[in-house]
């Protein structure tokens, strides 16, 4: 059964740090792109960044890029997302999601975690 | 960025009934590659469907996805209670930094 747990949400103050994990298990994990995606309150869902299997490419969405940095340890079946200069607008879950695709990134996503929650307030 | 409009807002329907959901693109999507979800309150989402038209594993077949260009929309046919919930597309055919989420539909018991 595949299994994403993410951990590491906390309330952090504007301008802040935050490391994001995502635990994975129940597939092989160094054969998928991985994902993050968040959800603030109440809102819909928005697409932060996604790492190749190899983590040999990453992408970011403009709203997070040069701030956030993604990588992962495929020895540790493990996703993270590095969030520095945190900003209010940056309060969501965030969600670690699996990439449908396998030996092809499929850019959609069949596994989801519960997600982890962020807020940022002063 | 490839915008994805999703209407109506909200769906007031009755158990049994057929619920017709639209996603509207604002270009494009190439090769249909378009994706629903549905998400229940506290819960993550779920894939429903890929391609446009393809269920995802488990997905009952009362569920059905269609649509290509700008227009797709994602069809229940008879809604059963665990259906009430927020349906979003979603697309992935621009580009990694072009993935997208439509605003998304609740379909609430009327």
């Amino acid at each position: 059964e595949v299994q994403l747990v993410e951990s590491g949400g906390v309330v952090v103050q504007p301008g802040g740090s935050l490391r994001l994990s995502c635990a994975a298990s129940g597939f092989t994990f160094d054969d998928y792109t991985m994902h993050w995606v968040r959800q603030a309150p109440g809102k819909g869902l928005e697409w932060v960044s996604l790492i190749s299997w190899d983590g040999g490419s990453t992408y970011y969405a403009d709203s997070v890029k040069g701030r956030f940095t993604i990588s992962r340890d495929n020895s540790k079946n493990s996703l993270y997302l590095q969030m520095n200069s945190l900003r209010t607008e940056d309060t969501a879950l965030y969600y670690c999601a699996k990439d449908a695709g396998g030996g092809r990134t499929q850019y959609y996503f069949d596994y989801w975690g519960q997600g982890t929650l962020v807020t940022v307030s002063s | 960025e490839i915008v994805l409009t999703q209407s109506p807002g909200t769906l007031s329907l009755s158990p049994g009934e057929r619920a017709t959901l639209s996603c509207r693109a604002s270009q494009s999507v190439s090769s249909s590659y378009l994706a629903w979800y549905q998400q229940k309150p506290g819960q993550a989402p779920r894939l429903l469907i890929y391609g446009a038209s393809s269920r995802a594993t488990g997905i009952p077949d009362r569920f059905s996805g269609s649509g290509s260009g700008t227009d797709f929309t994602l069809t229940i046919s008879r809604l059963e209670p665990e259906d009430f919930a927020v349906y979003y597309c979603q697309q992935y055919g621009s580009s990694p930094q072009g993935l997208t989420f439509g605003g998304g539909t609740k379909v609430e018991i009327k």
